[in-house]
């Protein structure tokens, strides 16, 4: 069955290290998105792509980068990890069509 | 813009009474409306969706959500509550602006179930 995995599931890291998240996909899914999830904010988007190569900023990416080499994966670095940035993350993806996403099981993560 | 409001941050109800989540949205297009289920440490799936055609939509678990266009709301409700059905849920409204989809979520409603 497709499916969307995300690794580590849980990473504990230190102020101003480069943490990188990863996201994988089976779907042969175009689109894949990135959103982090905080108590009172809902989900915020971070970053979105649209294919290969297409990589878009959402309304919290500062702070956030990705790339999108291949149509499976869609890895989220923090360049330099504030406690600001301390959260669960969530990947996912979806076709063409109307929109629809698929969510892995998100990545908790904290920064101390 | 599309926009979406979740009326209720919180939501209690009793085992076996009526589930009803309030999810209000703006958007400048015909609509493509979601709600999403997340358990305690998952992630989200899909409980049902709207996208033309019949305005009362049924999902998984017994939820169900009508699309009212006049009030510009997408509600969903449960005839009977289940201990199970404790969660928080979003509301989702797409945003298909340059061609491509985006979806712009709710804050959220969190399910309580008492017996």
């Amino acid at each position: 069955d497709a499916e969307i995995t995300q690794s580590p599931r849980h990473k504990i890291t230190e102020t101003g290290r480069q943490v990188t998240l990863a996201c994988h996909q089976t779907w042969n899914h175009n689109n894949m998105f990135w959103y982090r999830q905080d108590l009172g904010h809902g989900l915020r988007l971070i970053h979105y792509s649209y294919g290969v190569q297409d990589t878009n900023k959402g309304e919290v990416s500062d702070g956030y980068s990705v790339s999108r080499s291949n149509t499976e994966d869609l890895p989220l670095t923090l360049e330099s990890a504030a406690s600001s940035q301390t959260s669960v993350y969530f990947c996912a993806s979806s076709g063409t069509g109307v929109g629809e996403q698929f969510f892995g099981p998100g990545t908790r993560l904290t920064v101390l | 813009a599309q926009s979406v409001t979740q009326l209720g941050s919180h939501v209690s109800v009793s085992e076996g009474a009526l589930v009803l989540l309030r999810c209000n949205y703006s958007s400048s297009v015909p609509p493509y409306l979601f709600w999403y289920v997340q358990y305690p440490n998952q992630g989200l799936q899909l409980l049902l969706k709207y996208t033309t055609g019949a305005t009362l939509v049924k999902g998984i678990n017994g939820f169900e959500a009508e699309f009212k266009k006049s009030e510009t709301s997408f509600h969903l409700t449960k005839p009977s509550a289940h201990m199970s059905d404790a969660a928080e849920y979003f509301c989702a409204v797409s945003d298909r602006s340059g061609g491509y989809n985006k979806l712009i979520f709710g804050a959220g409603t969190r399910l309580a179930v008492h017996p």
